[in-house]
């Protein structure tokens, strides 16, 4: 079974700031998909960016980059220029890439404070 | 596009009662997972369907279930109610049909007293 650890249960960052949240999970298998998820306070779970594993190349997405790590399977996430909105519960996830089942296996979380 | 809805918003149920809630997906997307989240268990999945068949399901007692229709909108049951089935029940769709990339509801806010 596949499993996902956030090792940071809270981070702050001052407006303007580049932080970065730390995500690694574990899987025998070699292709599937990784992704952010940022939940605000309203509860909306919200796709950030997501990474095939098969792709060499970091996602990004505007203010949003990752530093995908196949070997070391790790998968951060790198906020630039953080803004107040950032302030959220930041979820990884993983997607296996193999069969039929579809099922994201959530870490279990990384709680942003954006500060001015 | 509409995203995903998810009614009713918030629920209050008592213990040994049943409750069902309703989501629509996407327009387009056929696949439509459930995910339960509460403080101390995190994000846990439920069960995921595709066409009106359920491919997957998590570990959770048999008074969950769920279906889904030829529309794709799905529907979850969970009967006899406990007070840890109190938790913020979230439905997602995507358009793959491996269900890969998966968009959020609202969820639905359960309170069982």
């Amino acid at each position: 079974a596949q499993t996902v650890t956030q090792s940071q249960p809270e981070m702050s960052v001052q407006e303007a700031e580049t932080v970065t949240l730390s995500c690694t999970y574990d899987t025998s298998e070699s292709n599937y998909y990784l992704f952010w998820y940022k939940q605000p306070p309203s509860r909306q779970m919200i796709l950030v960016i997501r990474q095939e594993a098969y792709k060499q190349q970091n996602a990004t997405e505007n203010r949003f980059s990752v530093n995908f790590q196949k070997a070391a399977k790790s998968f951060s996430l790198k906020i630039s220029d953080s803004q107040l909105g950032d302030t959220a519960m930041y979820f990884c996830a993983f997607h296996s890439g193999a069969g039929t089942a579809s099922k994201l296996t959530f870490g279990t979380g990384t709680r942003l404070q954006v500060t001015l | 596009k509409a995203g995903v809805t998810q009614t009713p918003r918030y629920l209050i149920k008592t213990r040994g009662q049943q409750v069902t809630l309703s989501c629509s997906p996407i327009s387009g997307h056929r696949s439509v997972s459930w995910y339960q989240q509460t403080p101390g268990q995190g994000l846990q999945f439920l069960f995921e369907y595709f066409s009106e068949t359920q491919r997957n399901k998590g570990n959770f007692p048999g008074r969950f279930s769920g279906r889904q229709f030829s529309n794709s909108r799905s529907e979850m049951n969970v009967s006899t109610l406990e007070l840890g089935d109190s938790a913020l029940y979230l439905c997602a769709s995507s358009a793959s049909a491996r269900g890969y990339e998966q968009y959020f509801g609202p969820g639905t806010r359960l309170t069982v007293t």
